[in-house]
C-alpha cells in the first residue's frame, strides 16, 4: 500500500462548480497536512495547511482532515478557469523527519 | 510577498558533468530543503537543512549529492557526477521554523543530462 495515495485525474468540471479533491494515507504519524497548486512546470504553491484533524476555510478553498479515516479533501467553491492546475496533497509527521510525502497530484480542468 | 528564487532555470550537461543549483530562501526563515520531480511522477524529498548541518536525507541523497550554505543567504545542490536519471525538476523549499509544518518552494531549476 503506497504511503500518499491521491486520484491522478483529470478532472473536468464546469466553471462555478464545487471541486472535491482527496487523498488518502497510510500512516497513522501523519500530523500535519498540506493542499499545493502545481501549474504546469512551476513550483508547488502552498494553498492550505492544517495541523491533526478538522476543517480549515480560505476564501473559495476549504480544506478538511478525517484523522480516524486517514482521509483529508480540498474543496474548492465557484471555481474558476485559472483553477485549472495540478493538486497536490502532502503530509509529515509531527517529530523525527521533516520530509514531506507528497501524493502524485490530482489534474484539475475548469472549462469556461 | 518574499519567494524563494532558483537560478538556474534550466541547465542542460553531460553525462558525468558536475552541476550546482542555487536556491535563496525566504529571508527568515530557519530550514531549508530539495525536493526533485521527474517528469511525470511525484514530487520527492531529498535533503533538509538546519543550523547549518544536514538534519534528514532520503535514500536518493547517495555520495554524488552534496548540500551548502556557502553565505547567509545562498544554499546550494552540487551534483559531484551527474547522470542521464538525474534529468527532472529540483526544487528549493524553505519553512519558518521548527513548529511548522509549512513548506515554501522555489520556481524550481530543470536540469537535463544528455
Amino acid at each position: 500500500q503506497k504511503e500518499v495515495e491521491q486520484d491522478p485525474g483529470p478532472l473536468s468540471v464546469p466553471e462555478g462548480a464545487i471541486v472535491s479533491l482527496n487523498c488518502t494515507y497510510s500512516n497513522s504519524a501523519f500530523q500535519y497536512f498540506m493542499w499545493y497548486r502545481q501549474y504546469s512546470r512551476k513550483g508547488p504553491e502552498l494553498l492550505m495547511y492544517t495541523y491533526s484533524s478538522g476543517n480549515k476555510e480560505d476564501g473559495r478553498f476549504t480544506a478538511q482532515v478525517d484523522k480516524s479515516s486517514k482521509y483529508i479533501s480540498l474543496f474548492i467553491r465557484d471555481s474558476q478557469p485559472s483553477d485549472s492546475a495540478t493538486y497536490l496533497c502532502a503530509m509529515r509527521k509531527d517529530t523525527g523527519r521533516r520530509a514531506l510525502t507528497f501524493g502524485s497530484g490530482t489534474r484539475l480542468q475548469v472549462q469556461p | 510577498e518574499p519567494e524563494v528564487t532558483q537560478t538556474p532555470s534550466h541547465q542542460v550537461t553531460q553525462m558525468g558533468q558536475e552541476v550546482i543549483l542555487r536556491c535563496v530562501p525566504i529571508s527568515n526563515h530557519l530550514y531549508f530543503y530539495w525536493y526533485r520531480q521527474i517528469l511525470g511522477q511525484k514530487v520527492e524529498f531529498l535533503v533538509s537543512f538546519y543550523n547549518n548541518e544536514i538534519s534528514e536525507k532520503s535514500e536518493i541523497f547517495d555520495d554524488q549529492f552534496s548540500v551548502e550554505r556557502p553565505d547567509g543567504s545562498n544554499f546550494t545542490l552540487k551534483i559531484r557526477s551527474t547522470k542521464l536519471e538525474d534529468s527532472a525538476m529540483y526544487f528549493c523549499a524553505s519553512s519558518p521554523g521548527q513548529n511548522t509544518g509549512e513548506l515554501f518552494f522555489g520556481e524550481g531549476s530543470r536540469l537535463t543530462v544528455l
